[in-house]
């Protein structure tokens, strides 16, 4: 079975300041894990994703995660936060690319400070 | 890109009457389309899984009478909330996999529901 915890329904960050949201997994399995961003009013889209190649996942709109398994962890960074990012992340897990189900987590808005 | 629309994207019913939500893929062929709901502050929930000519598949605690879907060709699904009740108020979300073997899914834009 599988799970994913986001660390805090809420995060605030300066227009410019790094962005950090957190995730943690637990699986069964070697995870397949996925970030996505859902903008009001809009449906999800895939901002990047793990698929047990490299490690250190790069994204669209200069996203990027890095897989660490001994931490259990899929933290999504971004260098320098833009108005534009502020939406809903959802992280998800599923036990491989063909499984049908994605797990998701509850999702961390996140807020950008002019 | 792929995209998938749903139709309506809000809707406001009486209770006990039927309401219907439509998910198309607009540029691809959806072989799989997967039915979502999300509470306020909470994760999406899968409900269910339709492949296109077969009946749906139900996650364990989804009332299959209650929730018809109908995946009748490779661009459409539906979603049939029948006799809608005030705690079936929620926001539905179905995806879409395409036949291009990378196996993503591409998510509609949501339909609010509220049954009063």
């Amino acid at each position: 079975a599988q799970s994913v915890t986001q660390l805090g329904s809420h995060v605030s960050v300066s227009e410019g300041a790094l962005v950090l949201l957190r995730c943690n997994y637990s699986s069964s399995v070697p995870p397949y894990l996925f970030w996505y961003v859902q903008y009001p009013n809009q449906g999800l889209q895939l901002l990047l994703k793990y698929t047990s190649a490299a490690t250190l996942v790069k994204g669209i709109n200069g996203f990027e995660a890095e897989f660490k398994k001994s931490e259990t962890s899929f933290h999504l960074t971004k260098p320098s936060a833009h108005m534009s990012d502020a939406a809903e992340y959802f992280c998800a897990v599923t036990g491989t690319l063909w499984d049908d189900k994605i797990i998701f987590g509850k999702g961390t808005r996140l807020h950008i400070l002019p | 890109g792929a995209v998938v629309s749903q139709h309506p994207s809000w809707v406001i019913c009486k209770s006990g009457t039927s309401v219907k939500i439509e998910c198309r893929s607009l540029d691809f062929q959806a072989t799989t389309m997967f039915w979502y709901r999300q509470f306020p502050k909470q994760s999406l929930m899968l409900m269910a899984t339709s492949n296109e000519g077969s009946k749906a598949t139900y996650e364990q605690g989804v009332e299959k009478d209650k929730f018809l879907i109908n995946h009748a060709s490779l661009t459409l699904s539906t979603l049939t909330v029948t006799s809608a009740h005030p705690e079936d108020s929620s926001f539905y979300i179905c995806s879409a996999r395409g036949t291009s073997g990378n196996n993503e899914q591409f998510f509609g834009p949501g339909t609010r529901l509220t049954v009063l």
